[in-house]
């Protein structure tokens, strides 16, 4: 079974300094691995995906993570915040679900506010 | 309108009531999902539709009732409810899960229910 762990619930960062925001999963299967941020009074947005290829994956809004498969991580980052920022992120991994489906698995989040 | 629609945004509702959330993707989207959001924790996958037809279950109380008459349109009907169904529940739609593990799902802003 997969399963996903955001550690940290909130993170404050002032504007214009790096985050990291960190994802630890588990799978005994490969799997496919998201994240996704929702503004306040929204769903959730993808912001990137990593499927294969290279371990690193660019995003929208400068957004960036890393895959890395000997420390089943995917730290999303970002070198420089806005106060728009401001929101919470979810990372997930998908994998097979029962009758030939996927299904995503999410984590608990991290809300990130920006201060000024 | 574009992208996945609810409404309504907001349900008061007593647990005698029945109610019910709809959903409606304008993306040509083939599959459609309902999740819950609790405070705390992680987004809980709740029904899966593909091409209408239902194809995940995750052991769901039968007070939660899902309805897809076509691929663009999702409900949710809501009897006799607890305090604790209280929630933001999100529809989201993506193209097919059975076409991978990959796909993007795209989420509406969810209807903020909450049973007295």
């Amino acid at each position: 079974a997969q399963s996903v762990t955001q550690l940290d619930s909130q993170v404050p960062v002032f504007e214009e300094a790096p985050v990291e925001l960190r994802c630890n999963y588990s799978s005994s299967v490969s799997v496919y691995l998201f994240w996704y941020v929702q503004y306040p009074n929204q769903g959730l947005q993808l912001l990137l995906k990593y499927l294969s290829g290279s371990t690193l994956v660019k995003g929208i809004n400068g957004f960036e993570a890393e895959f890395n498969k000997s420390q089943t991580s995917f730290h999303l980052r970002k070198p420089s915040v806005h106060i728009s920022d401001t929101a919470e992120y979810f990372c997930a991994v998908s994998g097979s679900g029962t009758s030939g489906t996927y299904k995503y698995i999410f984590g608990t989040g991290t809300r990130l506010k920006v201060l000024a | 309108e574009t992208g996945v629609t609810q409404t309504p945004r907001h349900l008061v509702m007593g647990m005698t009531n029945k109610k019910s959330l709809k959903c409606e993707q304008h993306l040509g989207h083939n599959a459609m999902y309902w999740y819950k959001q609790s405070a705390k924790k992680p987004l809980e996958l709740m029904f899966v539709y593909s091409l209408e037809e239902r194809v995940e279950n995750n052991s769901v109380p039968s007070r939660f009732s899902p309805e897809c008459p076509n691929s663009s349109h999702l409900f949710l009907h809501l009897h006799t409810l607890q305090p604790e169904d209280s929630a933001l529940y999100l529809c989201a739609s993506s193209q097919d899960p059975r076409q991978g593990a990959a796909d993007t799902q795209y989420f509406g802003p969810g209807t903020r229910l909450t049973v007295l």
